[in-house]
This record gives C-alpha cells, sequence and structure tokens, in this order.
C-alpha cells in the first residue's frame, strides 16, 4: 500500500471557484511531483518539488494553479479558478530522488 | 525528444497464458525505465525498474521486463497470467534532465479471462 498519503479522495467543484488539494510524502522523500492524469488516461506533468524548492513546473501552473510543499506541513495544490478541463485525476508522489516515483491514491477533481 | 510508445491499447487473454506488454522508448542518452500498474479506481503501483545491469528485471507480482537496446523496447512479461491481473498497465521514462520527471506511455488495458 501507499505510503503517499492525499486528501481528499474526491473534490467536487463549480466553475469559477477555489479547489485544493493536499499530499503527505512518504518519510524521509525530499522530492515530491504532481501530476494531472484526464478521462483519456493522459498524464500530464505539473510540478515538482526537491524540499521546499520547486524544480521544475509546466506554464500552465504559473497561472491558475498554484502549489507549494512547506516544511512540516503537508504539499498542496490550489487551482485559484477551476474550469471544467481541470476535472481529473491529480495525482501526488514522491521519490527519494533516485528515480523510483511512488504515487498515492489521488484526489479525483469534478468541476461542474 | 523523449517519449514513451505503448502500441496496444488493448490486450486480452486467458488465465494460465503468456502475457507480454510492449513498450518502445525514444531518448538519446541511457534510458531509466519503469512499469506502473493502475487497477480500476485506484493510484499507480510501481512493478519495476531498469537503470542498468542485467537486461531481464524482476518486479512485483511475479512480473519481468527485458530491456533491449537493440530494438528500444522494454517490454513487460508474465507466465502464467492470472484474472488478477487485469489493470492498466504504463510504461514510463524518466527525463534525467534536472526534475528527473516520468514520461509516460499512453497506457495498456489487459483483460485477463478466467
Amino acid at each position: 500500500n501507499s505510503k503517499v498519503i492525499q486528501t481528499p479522495r474526491y473534490l467536487v467543484k463549480g466553475q469559477g471557484q477555489k479547489a485544493k488539494m493536499r499530499c503527505i510524502p512518504e518519510k524521509g522523500h525530499p522530492v515530491v511531483f504532481w501530476y494531472q492524469q484526464n478521462k483519456n488516461n493522459e498524464f500530464k506533468f505539473l510540478i515538482n518539488f526537491q524540499n521546499q524548492e520547486v524544480l521544475q513546473q509546466i506554464d500552465m501552473t504559473e497561472k491558475r494553479f498554484s502549489a507549494e510543499c512547506p516544511s512540516n506541513s503537508p504539499c498542496s495544490l490550489e487551482i485559484q479558478s477551476s474550469e471544467a478541463g481541470d476535472s481529473a485525476l491529480y495525482l501526488c508522489a514522491s521519490s527519494r530522488g533516485q528515480n523510483t516515483l511512488y504515487f498515492g491514491a489521488g484526489t479525483r477533481l469534478s468541476v461542474l | 525528444a523523449q517519449s514513451v510508445d505503448q502500441p496496444d491499447a488493448h490486450v486480452t487473454l486467458y488465465e494460465g497464458a503468456s502475457l507480454e506488454l510492449r513498450c518502445s522508448y525514444s531518448y538519446s542518452a541511457a534510458p531509466y525505465l519503469f512499469w506502473y500498474v493502475q487497477y480500476p479506481g485506484q493510484s499507480l503501483q510501481f512493478l519495476l525498474k531498469y537503470i542498468t545491469g542485467d537486461a531481464v528485471v524482476k518486479g512485483t507480482k511475479g512480473f519481468e521486463a527485458e530491456f533491449r537496446k537493440s530494438n528500444s523496447s522494454f517490454n513487460l512479461k508474465k507466465s502464467p497470467a492470472h484474472w488478477s491481473d487485469s489493470a492498466k498497465y504504463f510504461c514510463a521514462l524518466v527525463n534525467q534532465g534536472g526534475s528527473a520527471k516520468l514520461i509516460f506511455g499512453e497506457g495498456t488495458k489487459l483483460t485477463v479471462s478466467s
């Protein structure tokens, strides 16, 4: 069973509403990734962190998406103004930095 | 550009048969390759990886994969298949350029009939 904890499992928002999801990485894993898996099972990399620092993020996240991984608190991914196209499974993964990613159960976002 | 291709969207076979899920990749350097499995309604579970060394790597749940540099493939195998292996399987490549993010293939949905 995954030791990456994601909450909530399900999130329902109206268009324009804020959506926030959280992730607690596996203990001892300094690297955290966020991916979006759409209904066609395509994975889109969003952002990753090493400790609290952003390693890389795609352009999309710089507009409506924001993410952080503060020390001693869960990591979070927030969508400021949800759109229908944001409906997807959001996956958090953590790694010791040795390339193997371990995924959480995901947060399924539905934007009505 | 780096990419992963899984040419078979669906594979169906009977329990007890041998399974082989195909994966090919495009990468300019030595690849780090992975297989993950996703059961319905669940997240991705790590099966195995190839970093270096022996071309055949063994993973969890009785799976193994063979790295073939000659044709840029990393096919997943198991014999015999069991009905509980029914799931979606994803092959992935690590982008080693700084961020170490995974690049996934489109996935292969495996159905094993009992």
